[in-house]
């Protein structure tokens, strides 16, 4: 089955600096990936869709020079939040979808990252 | 814009019981996909069943059923034999044409021995 890994998997940083969260599409080509925000026992919602080679795509609301997004090959794509605050304190998980040719239907998930900004 | 609605926060239900959870959902398109999703602690998002709204047949995978009442805009999911390893949260979502999903708030489902 396809595989979608995400790293790290925890990450604690101090208030004021930047921290870079990698997803990696491990058995096959994502040209589009998605990222999103889960607080405890919340749904997930999205922040932004990562295109291979273009600019993201933010949700409204979602500042896009604080969620820095970089989807710059088939497999890996990346999220930087900088000048973290303990309010950007989340999980965060990403998700990528085959490319149309081989069925573009199917979301796969990343295992998400704790981030916890002190 | 399409909205996503699971009306119960928390199930429980005691093992090899069944148990039902409800989704409904809103949307002008003809064409579009229906997912359960489940999470377990782990955080994990693991993919229970799919069904494509043109068909009309209800998905099955094991002990996962959906029923699907397209006029309704109904989309629940049943849990048949319920087992400790069903305890998660599971959330339904929608997709339009292979465009981004649009989940559901959640419902925690916690099986009991």
């Amino acid at each position: 089955g396809a595989v979608v890994s995400q790293h790290p998997s925890w990450v604690i940083c101090k208030s004021g600096t930047s921290v870079k969260i990698e997803c990696r599409s491990l058995d096959f080509q994502a040209t589009t990936m998605f990222w999103y925000r889960q607080f405890p026992k919340q749904s997930l919602m999205l922040m932004a869709t990562s295109n291979e080679g273009s600019k993201a795509t933010y949700e409204q609301g979602v500042e896009k020079d604080k969620f820095l997004i970089n989807h710059a090959s088939l497999t890996l794509s990346t999220l930087t939040v900088t000048s973290a605050h303990p309010e950007d304190s989340s999980f965060y998980i990403c998700s990528a979808r085959v490319n149309p040719g081989q069925g573009a239907l199917e979301q796969f998930f990343g295992p998400g990252t704790r981030l916890t900004v002190l | 814009a399409q909205t996503v609605t699971q009306s119960q926060p928390e199930m429980s239900v005691q093992e090899a019981e069944t148990v039902t959870l409800s989704c409904t959902y809103d949307t002008s398109e003809s064409n579009y996909y229906l997912f359960w999703y489940k999470q377990p602690p782990s955080r994990q998002m693991i993919l229970v069943i799919r069904q494509e709204a043109y068909k009309q047949q209800n998905a099955t995978e094991n002990r996962f059923s959906v029923n699907f009442q397209k006029a309704a805009k109904s989309f629940s999911l049943k849990i048949s034999d319920s087992q400790l390893g069903d305890t998660a949260m599971y959330f339904c979502a929608f997709m339009r044409n292979g465009n981004k999903l649009v989940f559901g708030a959640g419902t925690i489902l916690r099986v009991k021995s």
